[in-house]
């Protein structure tokens, strides 16, 4: 069982670089998020879509764009990478509501940018 | 302010002790409540949940909330080492979840 598979595993960027982060799940499940993880703070929400065709902000959205591409995949973009987007980037999913339903958790992004 | 709150550790216990982790939130309101496991650089793994008042058990893990005290526990029984791990937990506040920044636990053979 696959669950949620991210791509890519690590990445090193410069200042003012852009990528896509992928992520997809195979569990059939409605919600998708992207999540930060820095030292100290947890995790933090940056873009969720609740269903298939919405998404929205979360607590740290700035310098980042989401595409929900199908019920399977959602992509986080940034634009123009800068250092404090130095982190690890978590993609979750969970069946429905994001509130009340356990998330499932991809392996992670370690991206760095210099 | 929506906050979830744990003492980062590190907590170390010796094995086969009782590990006892501790999570106050802040609004009173809310209504489901996780525990994740995350080895150190892997991704948080679901352990527990639970949405009402008391002891939810799961083999050697224990979840006991007490929305009065807006608090939330998970006990592990019998520690190992293979629980070495950072625990985090996380509490929905109206539209949102949040997870609080972990406690690392040792568990010393």
């Amino acid at each position: 069982n696959a669950g949620v598979t991210q791509t890519p595993k690590f990445q090193v960027l410069k200042t003012g670089q852009s990528m896509t982060l992928q992520c997809a799940q195979d569990m059939n499940h409605n919600s998708m998020y992207w999540y930060r993880q820095d030292p100290g703070m947890g995790l933090r929400l940056i873009y969720y879509s609740a269903s298939e065709g919405t998404t929205d902000k979360g607590e740290v959205p700035n310098g980042y764009n989401v595409s929900r591409l199908n019920k399977r995949e959602f992509s986080l973009r940034l634009e123009s990478a800068a250092p404090s987007q130095t982190s690890v980037y978590f993609c979750a999913s969970s069946r429905v509501d994001r509130t009340n339903q356990p998330q499932h958790f991809g392996d992670g992004t370690r991206l760095s940018i210099l | 302010q929506k906050e979830v709150e744990q003492n980062s550790g590190p907590l170390s216990v010796p094995e086969g002790a009782i590990a006892s982790l501790n999570c106050t939130y802040s609004d009173r309101g809310s209504q489901s409540f996780f525990w994740y496991r995350q080895y150190s650089g892997k991704s948080p793994e679901l352990i527990m949940f639970i949405y009402s008042n008391g002891d939810k058990e799961d083999g050697r893990f224990t979840a006991q909330l007490n929305k009065a005290s807006q608090y939330v526990s998970l006990l592990i029984r019998d520690s190992q080492p293979s629980d070495s791990a950072t625990y985090l937990c996380a509490v929905n506040m109206d539209d949102d979840m949040r997870f609080g920044a972990g406690t690392r636990l040792t568990v010393k053979p």
